[in-house]
Formats: C-alpha cells, structure tokens, sequence
C-alpha cells in the first residue's frame, strides 16, 4: 500500500493554457474524489467516482474542467484555458467501497501565471 | 453556503497543553465527523473520526467531543507538543453509512505549539 499518488506535485503554466493531472488511489480502493484548495481554506469537493462512472459534479466545476477515470483506477483532471483564480492545491482522495475513512494524496499545487 | 464553521482561525498552546478546536455544523443529515491534519505541502491526513451515536471518542492524545442536539463537536489534543504544530480540518459527510462520501471542510485552524 504505497497511498495516494499525485502527480506533477507543482506545475506553473501561462494563463489559458490547458493542463492536466493524474491521480494513482490507493490499490483497489473503488472510489476516487478530486478536491480543490486555495490558500488558508478548507478543501472543497469538485467532483467523485465510482469505479469508472463519473457520480456527482460540484457547481465548482466549470465546463473549462474535466475529470476522467478510465477502466477504474486512475484519474485524470485536466483545465483547459486556465486562469489565475484556477491556482490551488487540487487534491485526490480514495476510499474503499463500504468504507468511511478517504485517505488524501499529497496534492498537486497549480500557479497560473 | 458555509455547512461547517471551524474555530479558532488561529491558535497558540504551550507544550504539554490542551489545545481545543470548534466546529458547528447546520446539516443535520450529516452522520460521520472526521478531523484532519495538514502539515505545510502536504494533503490531509485523517486524525480521528466520529459519528452521531457517541458523545465522545479517545484515541491516543486525541478526542472528540459531539453534542447532536446543539450540532457541534470539537477536537482536544492532550499534553500538546510541538510536533503537533499544523493545520487542522473538521469534515462532515452523509450518508456514510453507504461508504465514504464527499466531504465538506471547515476552514481549517493553524495550530502552533510553543516549546
């Protein structure tokens, strides 16, 4: 059980370029939720799957946003366009099916110049 | 719309204190509380965590305090030490009982334990 990966850990892109990262959850945890946080605030949920099934958006997510999870087990968020309010810590977390506890990864921090 | 309201902000113990940290919450269909820590460049680790059908839970130096009918809970950390120095979440989710769901955070303490 090596957690949660994410990667790039930082990434610092030109505004309106589109970006992507990848989430690794835990070895067979079956639920993946992607979350953002900007400085000095909670984190806030962007959007959950199950398995490979997208289950729920948050308003947060805008249509420049898209999140994918392919045969079940990575995932990927990608931001097309980006803008410098797009800069935070996005956070992946998986959890196992019928299990409480979500266990996060260490974040991937976006700086949108 | 803020669900969960997390104080202090900001708060400062001295070694071997009780640091105690707040939260409140309005949606009553929440049903599993957990507290996370964060340090500096790192994703939050789950601490502890409880549900409505207990007023309190220990693990360790840590324990929660729920009161249901005012909605409230609160974390204490007992004889604090300066590792303990970091940020800390409270969460709330429902329909747990189903698996983790999504959760919603407090704004977070910062917690500095002074030698």
């Amino acid at each position: 059980d090596t957690g949660v990966s994410q990667n790039p850990r930082h990434k610092i892109t030109k505004r309106g370029q589109n970006v992507t990262f990848r989430c690794d959850p835990i070895s067979e945890h079956n639920r993946l939720y992607w979350y953002r946080q900007t400085l000095g605030q909670g984190p806030e949920f962007l959007t959950y799957f199950q398995n490979e099934a997208q289950l729920e958006k948050s308003r947060l997510l805008s249509d420049r946003f898209s999140a994918e999870r392919p045969k079940g087990s990575f995932s990927t968020l990608e931001i097309q366009r980006t803008e410098q309010g797009d800069s935070a810590m996005y956070l992946c977390a998986s959890s196992s099916g019928g299990r409480t506890e979500a266990f996060f990864g260490q974040g991937t921090r976006l700086t949108v110049v | 719309q803020q669900q969960v309201k997390q104080s202090p902000q900001s708060l400062i113990v001295q070694k071997g204190g009780i640091s105690i940290i707040n939260c409140a919450y309005e949606n009553t269909a929440f049903d599993y509380f957990p507290w996370y820590q964060q340090f500096p460049g790192k994703g939050p680790a789950l601490l502890i965590a409880i549900r409505p059908d207990v007023s309190e839970k220990k693990e360790g130096r840590f324990t929660i305090s729920f009161n249901k009918s005012a909605k409230q809970f609160s974390l204490h950390i007992m004889d604090s030490q300066p590792g303990d120095s970091a940020t800390y979440f409270c969460a709330a989710t429902s329909g747990s009982i189903q698996g983790a769901q999504k959760l919603v955070f407090g704004q977070g303490t910062r917690l500095t334990i002074n030698p």
